[in-house]
């Protein structure tokens, strides 16, 4: 059973640019959500993927964009981008079963993408 | 809009003693509450979860207390080993399904 595996690993970017981050889930898992984590806070959710479409978004400014394709896999994709951007961006994903949380519904993270804008 | 808060950046315990992480959290409508855990370089694991109709959930050497009229969790590890020292954060699951994140305890665990 292999993992969620993020890439990048690292990069930087400048101002004004744009990035694509992108994200394989875990075998079996059919959604995808993705939080964003500032140095000494706690991770920050985006928004979530189910079925290919947005399925929740967190309190960020539409130049943050995302996909998920149908073998469940993402993409992370930033406008525009600020300073206050820098930070790890974190993939998780999870299973609904026929749309519905089982129980806690645990996320499975993958390491990140540490994002720098100089 | 903090609803979810670990007010203790860090703390240090001593191997074999217990470990003590505390959350609190403001909003009464949150389904589920999970511990995970954060090494560096690697993404958040998973370690415990407790629903909110329940005060206790026991897993090896970890127990997570739920006081619901305190709006209180706390996280306890005994004995307490030099491995389990990482950055732990708490998290609560809204009707939404999802997961907002406290701002993380680092524990250190000294041999």
């Amino acid at each position: 059973e292999t993992g969620v595996t993020q890439s990048p690993t690292h990069l930087i970017k400048t101002r004004g640019q744009q990035v694509t981050l992108r994200c394989s889930s875990q075998s079996g898992h059919n959604t995808v959500s993705w939080y964003q984590q500032a140095l000494g806070q706690g991770p920050q959710f985006i928004f979530q993927y189910y079925r290919e479409e947005e399925n929740g978004r967190g309190n960020f400014p539409p130049r943050f964009s995302g996909l998920q394709f149908p073998n469940y896999s993402s993409e992370l994709n930033v406008n525009a981008l600020e300073l206050d951007d820098s930070a790890l961006y974190l993939c998780a994903s999870s299973p609904l079963i026929n749309g519905q949380r089982r129980g806690a519904n645990v996320l499975t993270f993958g390491a990140g993408s540490r994002l720098t804008v100089l | 809009d903090q609803q979810v808060k670990q007010n203790s950046p860090s703390l240090s315990v001593q191997e074999g003693r217990i470990s003590i992480l505390n959350c609190d959290y403001t909003n009464s409508m949150f389904d589920y509450f999970l511990w995970y855990k954060k090494y560096p370089a690697e993404g958040p694991t998973f370690l415990i979860s407790i629903s909110s109709i329940k005060d206790k959930n026991e897993d090896g050497r970890f127990t997570v207390f739920l006081n619901k009229s305190a709006k209180h969790l706390s996280l306890h590890i005994v004995p307490s080993q030099p491995g389990d020292s990482a950055v732990y954060f708490c998290a609560a699951r809204n009707q939404g399904g999802k997961l907002i994140f406290g701002q993380g305890t680092e524990l250190s665990v000294k041999p």
